[in-house]
């Protein structure tokens, strides 16, 4: 069975802009949550999405949102850009919402 | 009350030594500590989880140990060896949330 999936890998952006990163859960996964990971914060919890519908979220202000679509793939963006939006951001499925996460790989976003 | 404290930050110890890794809690409504390992690029992987009404949990070399009234537990990786060199992070589940603790950074010296 083919793991979480997360693209693009790598991405760098500028301040002020968005951008916009994308999840496969792992087939038959219906729960994604996203998390974003510093050296400084270690890993925090962005927001979680269950049948299309944002379940919970995280202390981020809300340039961060998210939305899952119908076959529980998902995207998160990021608008007007910030130097400290400079993270790894990972993914992570769940079969029901309160099964173990899987995570992905992860995107390194860098913000110049 | 959602945090999840875990120590050491990093960690040296010898091949074939035991690696031990410890967690607080404060938070009573947590119902689920797993373990991930992380090596570097890549994202965390599940090593082993633990449920509050077991105190115990051994898969090979990883056992976790589980203490409800001090609302601790720890990762013990017996026969340390080089590959696990990683970081490792402890977390608690409530309310559908992760709680991640801060890692701990492992080095397995050869």
């Amino acid at each position: 069975k083919a793991g979480v999936t997360q693209t693009p890998r790598y991405l760098i952006k500028t301040r002020g802009q968005q951008v916009t990163l994308s999840c496969s859960p792992i087939s038959g996964h219906r729960s994604v949550s996203w998390y974003q990971q510093t050296p400084g914060q270690g890993l925090q919890f962005l927001f979680e999405y269950f049948s299309e519908t944002q379940r919970n979220k995280g202390n981020f202000p809300g340039r961060f949102s998210g939305r899952q679509f119908s076959n529980s793939r998902s995207e998160m963006n990021v608008s007007t850009l910030e130097l400290g939006d400079s993270a790894l951001y990972l993914c992570a499925s769940s079969r029901t919402r309160t099964d173990t996460q899987y995570f992905g790989p992860g995107t390194r976003l860098t913000v110049l | 009350q959602q945090q999840v404290k875990q120590s050491p930050q990093s960690l040296i110890v010898q091949k074939g030594g035991i690696s031990i890794i410890n967690c607080a809690y404060e938070n009573t409504a947590f119902d689920y500590f797993p373990w991930y390992q992380q090596f570097p690029g890549k994202g965390p992987a599940l090593l082993i989880a633990i449920r509050p009404d077991v105190s115990e949990k051994k898969e090979g070399r990883f056992t976790i140990s589980f203490n409800k009234s001090a609302k601790q537990f720890s990762l013990h990786i017996m026969d340390s060896q080089p590959g696990d060199s990683a970081t490792y992070f402890c977390a608690a589940t409530g309310f559908q949330k992760l709680v991640f603790g801060t890692g701990t950074r492992l080095l397995v010296s050869p």
